[in-house]
């Protein structure tokens, strides 16, 4: 399984400090994604790193990738109450997403 | 911004019944695919749809399941006969390509009873 997984499960942090999240997974990748789900919402995308790519920039988003350790790492900067969902990784290597388990982000005003 | 659409929003069905789940995708992808979400756990992937064939499909993904296009817009996920255990979030995805990112719907709740 190419499966991704998050690390921590649930992170809680106070309003402007930064939040990292970190995501391994086991198989080659042609990319790797980053989504953010609301409670009980669909599934938004974020951001998307190719397999070839060290470190990529959104907004206050950057995403690394270290194909050799098979792990990524998410960064918001800044955090806003509006930032608390839960974040998944998402490796793409043969025409499916597979998904991790998640961090859940708590942005405490 | 184009929205992958689902309909309904949430079903009740009782077990033994059969159940479609209706997505319109965006109008220029080309790959779609269903998810899954059970309360509190990871999304799985069912299945992949492209040129109007499956692609790929998961071990969920039994003979009780089915999809369709019928019509160029539309893309449905049926389960013939709903088991307790099909109680969840099912989520339609469509991208436009190939190892790109995904457009997700905002899912139908469906609740086996």
């Amino acid at each position: 399984s190419q499966q991704g997984e998050e690390d921590p499960q649930a992170l809680s942090i106070q309003e402007g400090e930064n939040a990292t999240m970190n995501c391994s997974y086991k198989t080659s990748i042609n990319n790797l994604q980053w989504y953010r789900q609301n409670s009980g919402r669909g599934l938004v995308h974020l951001i998307l790193i190719r397999s070839n790519e060290r470190e990529k920039h959104s907004g206050r988003l950057r995403v690394t990738l270290d194909t050799s350790k098979k792990s990524s790492s998410l960064l918001i900067t800044a955090s806003r109450a509006a930032d608390t969902a839960s974040y998944f990784c998402a490796t793409d290597g043969a025409q499916k997403l597979v998904f991790g388990q998640g961090t859940r982000l708590t942005i405490n005003p | 911004e184009p929205e992958v659409t689902q309909t309904p929003s949430h079903q009740v069905t009782q077990m033994g019944q059969e159940v479609i789940l209706r997505c319109v995708p965006i109008s220029n992808h080309l790959y779609f695919y269903w998810y899954r979400q059970i309360l509190g756990q990871k999304v799985e992937f069912l299945v992949s749809f492209y040129n109007n064939e499956i692609s790929e499909k998961s071990e969920i993904f039994d003979d009780q399941f089915s999809v369709e296009r019928p019509d160029g817009s539309n893309f449905t996920l049926k389960i013939r006969s709903t088991k307790l255990e099909d109680s969840a979030m099912y989520f339609c995805a469509s991208s436009p390509r190939a190892f790109a990112g995904y457009t997700f719907g905002s899912g139908t709740r469906l609740t086996v009873v």
